[in-house]
């Protein structure tokens, strides 16, 4: 159980086009999804949290009009990156976790994407 | 300061050695910690959460906390070549932080 996937899993795009990936927790209803983004070598950086039906939460630093999430509902969630530019290439992870009342809330990783901006 | 600190390694074992991995964290208001594993090109994986002080098994893998001191390690028993990843610590408070990662090399 647990299953989050993400699509597509590898993309190739020009400067200044825009790319939309997908994250869907597949047996499970996510209270929670979270963006992150990896470039080589690094650690996860937070992007922002979302909950579905509400606006995301974007971390400082993080340009909300140039990555645009949509969590439509409770297994989906987008990331839209606007305007797409090379230093954007990187490794897109999602992850979902659900509210389960105890101290900790696990978070279910998607297998993620691989953006890269020509 | 960063939130949680790891050492980036390498950290080569012999295969069937147990591997230590290490991390400390800043914020003692730190809930619940968990240790993921990442191949080379891939999403993390859950290896293990801990949030009691103390020592919790699974397996192979051994958690252990001390809040007092402010680490978290990772014990990995009869290390096998199938481990060699970037073992990724992360620490929950109100949000998650990951350390850097840990890179591991079990040579056969």
């Amino acid at each position: 159980g647990a299953v989050v996937s993400q699509h597509p899993s590898r993309v190739i795009c020009k400067s200044g086009t825009s790319v939309k990936i997908e994250c869907r927790s597949l047996d499970f209803q996510a209270t929670t999804m979270f963006w992150y983004r990896q470039f080589p070598k690094q650690s996860l950086m937070l992007m922002a949290t979302s909950n579905e039906g509400s606006k995301a939460t974007y971390e400082q630093g993080v340009e909300k009009d140039k990555f645009l999430i949509n969590h439509a509902s409770l297994t989906l969630s987008t990331l839209t990156v606007t305007s797409a530019h090379p230093e954007d290439s990187s490794f897109y992870i999602c992850s979902a976790s659900v509210e389960s009342g105890l101290a900790y809330n696990e978070q279910f990783f998607g297998p993620g994407t691989r953006l890269t901006v020509l | 300061q960063k939130e949680v600190e790891q050492n980036s390694g390498p950290l080569s074992v012999p295969e069937g050695a147990i591997a230590s991995l290490n991390c400390t964290y800043s914020d003692r208001g730190s809930q619940s910690f968990f240790w993921y594993r990442q191949y080379s090109g891939k999403s993390p994986e859950l290896i293990m959460f801990i949030y009691s002080n103390g020592d919790k098994e699974d397996g192979r893998f051994t958690a252990q906390l001390n809040k007092a001191s402010q680490y978290v390690s990772l014990l990995i028993r009869d290390s096998q070549p199938s481990d060699s990843a970037t073992y990724l610590c992360a620490v929950a408070i109100n949000k998650f932080y990951f350390g850097s990662g840990t890179k591991l090399n079990v040579k056969p």
